[in-house]
């Protein structure tokens, strides 16, 4: 099945820093989401976003749906040690069954 | 607590045997995923199930079978069959009235082994 582009692939910053990560599509979704995955776990929801140029915040995270409804953008600012996990971005179209087609994920480190 | 529960967290199988990953859920979602991920890799998923006694194949449903008796659970089968079953599994499930906010939410995963 078709995956989406994630970039970049990992991450390794200062604590403090603000981190941007992004997706793109060659197809339109419906809906974009942002999950963060810890070592050994499930993947956790962050944000979920539903219309076409839609900005919404979850404390430090920020992330926007693409106005094409191609792409879509995580940032996290001022990051902190427990930032630390992989952040996938998965698209998903209400045509489909609700399927989510995934990003590859994006792997963050964080130095004290 | 609502939630989803796996387990076992970690299974060791030795190579041709079948093995069944359990999944349950209390959200009284109707719809249930099984997905698979690979070292460094997204999810791909194997099987769905929007209703009870239904499911569908998904991207990568060889070497795998799973049954829907009830609502709240949806084992995975690891057949013989499968030729690189050693992996991060992980169980979703979501309201399923098809919606695009039907959002999936996850449970923690089981990591099989394969000896």
């Amino acid at each position: 099945g078709q995956q989406l582009n994630q970039s970049p692939q990992s991450m390794f910053i200062q604590e403090g820093e603000d981190v941007s990560m992004n997706c793109t599509s060659s197809s339109i979704f419906n809906t974009w989401l942002w999950y963060k995955q810890d070592p050994g776990e499930g993947p956790v929801l962050l944000i979920a976003l539903y219309k076409a140029g839609e900005l919404t915040s979850n404390g430090r995270l920020t992330a926007q749906f693409g106005i094409t409804r191609k792409d879509s953008f995580l940032n996290i600012s001022a990051s902190i040690p427990s930032d630390v996990g992989i952040y996938f971005c998965a698209g998903q179209r209400s045509n489909a069954g609700n399927m989510l087609t995934f990003g590859g994920g994006t792997r963050l480190m964080v130095k004290p | 607590d609502g939630g989803i529960t796996q387990s076992p967290k970690y299974l060791f199988r030795k190579e041709g045997q079948n093995v069944t990953l359990s999944c349950e859920q209390n959200l009284n979602h109707d719809a249930m995923y099984w997905y698979r991920q690979d070292p460094g890799q997204g999810l791909r998923l194997i099987y769905y199930s929007q209703i009870v006694n239904d499911f569908q194949k998904g991207d990568i449903a060889e070497g795998y079978s799973v049954s829907r008796e009830k609502k709240e659970s949806f084992p995975l089968t690891v057949t013989s069959a499968q030729k690189n079953p050693t992996a991060f599994y992980l169980c979703a499930s979501s309201r399923g009235y098809g919606g695009s906010t039907d959002t999936q939410y996850f449970g923690p995963g089981t990591r099989l082994t394969v000896l």
